[in-house]
C-alpha cells in the first residue's frame, strides 16, 4: 500500500542552524501538508501546497518557514534559523484531492530537536 | 474559526469492553469530521470520515462514529476493545471550505487485560 515517508526520523540541531525536512508523498496526490506537534500538545497545521504554491498557511508559518517541491517527488520544509520553540515532531501529509472529497494521508513523522 | 475539543485526555477499558471516545466540534458551516488513530512512534492513521453522507459512518478495526448536529458531537465507539487498540486517537474537523484540519488534543486509550 503506498505510504507517505519522511526524513530523517529524528534530527537534532542547534539553535540558530537551518534544517530542512523531507517528504514523499504519495505519487499520484497533488495537495501537500505540513503539520507539527509539540510534545503534549495538539497536532497543529502549517501549511499546505498545492499546484507548486502555498494555499493555506497558518500563523506559526511566518517568514521562517518555507516549502518546496523541488522535484517531483519530495516536498521539503525549511526552518532558517531554528529557536528551541520549533521544536516538535512534524508530519507530512499528502492528499489526492481537496479535503472534501480524498483523505489525507500522514508520514511517520520527522522528530526536531533543537539544542 | 473551528475548534474541537475531546473530552478526557485518558481512557482507560478492559478488553472486551465497549470503547467510548468523546469529540465535540465547532463549526461555522457543516463540518467534515475525521478520526485519526496514532501507534508508537508512527504516523496518523485514518480511521474514518464524515463528509456529510450517512450520520453513522464505519471504519476500519470495528470502529465507529455517529455525527450528531444537535450535539455537535462526533463520538468514536468501539463494541469490544482489544489490546492492539491501546494508541491515541485524535479527531480532527476541516476548516471552511479548505483542506486545514484543526485537531483535537487526543485521547490516550489504554487496554487492561
Amino acid at each position: 500500500e503506498p505510504e507517505v515517508t519522511q526524513t530523517p526520523s529524528h534530527q537534532v540541531t542547534q539553535m540558530g542552524q537551518e534544517v530542512i525536512l523531507r517528504c514523499v508523498p504519495i505519487s499520484n496526490h497533488l495537495y501537500f501538508y505540513w503539520y507539527r506537534q509539540i510534545l503534549g500538545q495538539k497536532v497543529e497545521f502549517l501549511v499546505s501546497f498545492y499546484n507548486n504554491e502555498i494555499s493555506e498557511k497558518s500563523e506559526i508559518f511566518d517568514d521562517q518557514f518555507s516549502v518546496e517541491r523541488p522535484d517531483g517527488s519530495n516536498f521539503t520544509l525549511k526552518i532558517r534559523s531554528t529557536k528551541l520553540e520549533d521544536s516538535a515532531m512534524y508530519f507530512c501529509a499528502s492528499s489526492e484531492g481537496e479535503l472534501s472529497v480524498d483523505t489525507q494521508y500522514f508520514g511517520p513523522g520527522t522528530r526536531l530537536t533543537v539544542l | 474559526a473551528q475548534s474541537v475539543t475531546q473530552l478526557g485526555s485518558h481512557v482507560s477499558v478492559s478488553e472486551g469492553a465497549l470503547v467510548l471516545l468523546r469529540c465535540n466540534y465547532s463549526s461555522s458551516v457543516p463540518p467534515y469530521l475525521f478520526w485519526y488513530v496514532q501507534y508508537p512512534n508512527q504516523g496518523l492513521q485514518l480511521l474514518l470520515k464524515y463528509t456529510s453522507a450517512a450520520t453513522l459512518v464505519k471504519g476500519i478495526n470495528d470502529f465507529e462514529a455517529e455525527f450528531k448536529k444537535s450535539e455537535t458531537s462526533f463520538h468514536l465507539t468501539k463494541p469490544s476493545a482489544h489490546m492492539s487498540d491501546a494508541a491515541e486517537y485524535f479527531c480532527a474537523v476541516n476548516n471552511n471550505a479548505g483542506n486545514m484540519l484543526t485537531f483535537g488534543g487526543g485521547t490516550r486509550l489504554m487496554v487492561k487485560p
